[in-house]
């Protein structure tokens, strides 16, 4: 079975701060994405990544950027945290083309105080 | 940009029933995927089923299967002989075959097993 681990399932970080979200995958997956879950807002696609290096930017980008420097490893980092940024985050990956299925982490409940 | 609608913010349903889950999507792509996900209560999310435009049979998984209505735009889930463990938020998504791989989801739809 396919594995994506987030590294924090609760975070609590205060305003202004630099936040690291860490996503890992075992699956050698080309493919990772990073999305923002609020209420009645559904999933929101913030950036992605189909290689090593590569990124880029989903419908919501602005505030975050990602780092992917081995195949497996896919962060998202808030530069200077807000609180409207306080909201549940998934990671997930996939094999490259299409109609390949995306897998998804447990994800992360961040609160920015 | 292609958008996903989910009508239905909440719907419950008695154990052993069925329920249809409604969403309707807005493309001017002839080809694509359309899924749908369930994100069980404070658990991961994982695939359901999925189906591919070109095809005209509708995708079944098990208890699980859609109302694909490629003119209509329309892709319905039918959950049969519903059980307490399909209590659920269940997102559409849509993918176009341009481009990079990347799903567009509607808002989901809290569905509620009873007893």
């Amino acid at each position: 079975d396919v594995k994506v681990t987030q590294s924090s399932r609760y975070l609590v970080k205060r305003t202004g701060e630099k936040v690291f979200l860490e996503c890992v995958q075992d699956m050698d997956h080309e493919n990772m994405f990073w999305y923002r879950q609020d209420p009645g807002l559904g999933l929101r696609l913030i950036y992605f990544s189909y290689d090593v290096k590569m990124k880029e930017k989903g419908d919501i980008p602005e505030g975050y950027s990602v780092s992917r420097e081995k195949k497996e490893r896919f962060s998202l980092i808030l530069e200077s945290a807000s609180t409207n940024q306080t909201s549940m985050y998934l990671c997930a990956s996939s094999l490259g083309g299409y109609n390949q299925p995306q897998h998804f982490g447990d994800g992360t409940r961040l609160s920015i105080l | 940009a292609q958008t996903v609608t989910q009508s239905q913010p909440e719907m419950s349903v008695q154990e052993a029933e069925t329920v249809t889950l409604s969403c309707t999507y807005d493309t001017s792509e002839n080809n694509y995927y359309l899924f749908w996900y369930k994100q069980p209560p404070s658990r991961q999310m994982i695939l359901v089923i999925r189906q591919e435009a070109y095809k005209q049979q509708n995708a079944t998984e098990n208890r699980f299967s859609v109302n694909f209505q490629k003119a209509a735009k329309s892709f319905s889930l039918k959950i049969s002989d519903s059980q307490l463990g399909d209590t659920a938020m269940y997102f559409c998504a849509f993918m176009k075959l341009r481009g990079y791989s990347t799903l567009t989801f509607g808002k989901g739809t809290m569905l509620l097993v009873s007893p």
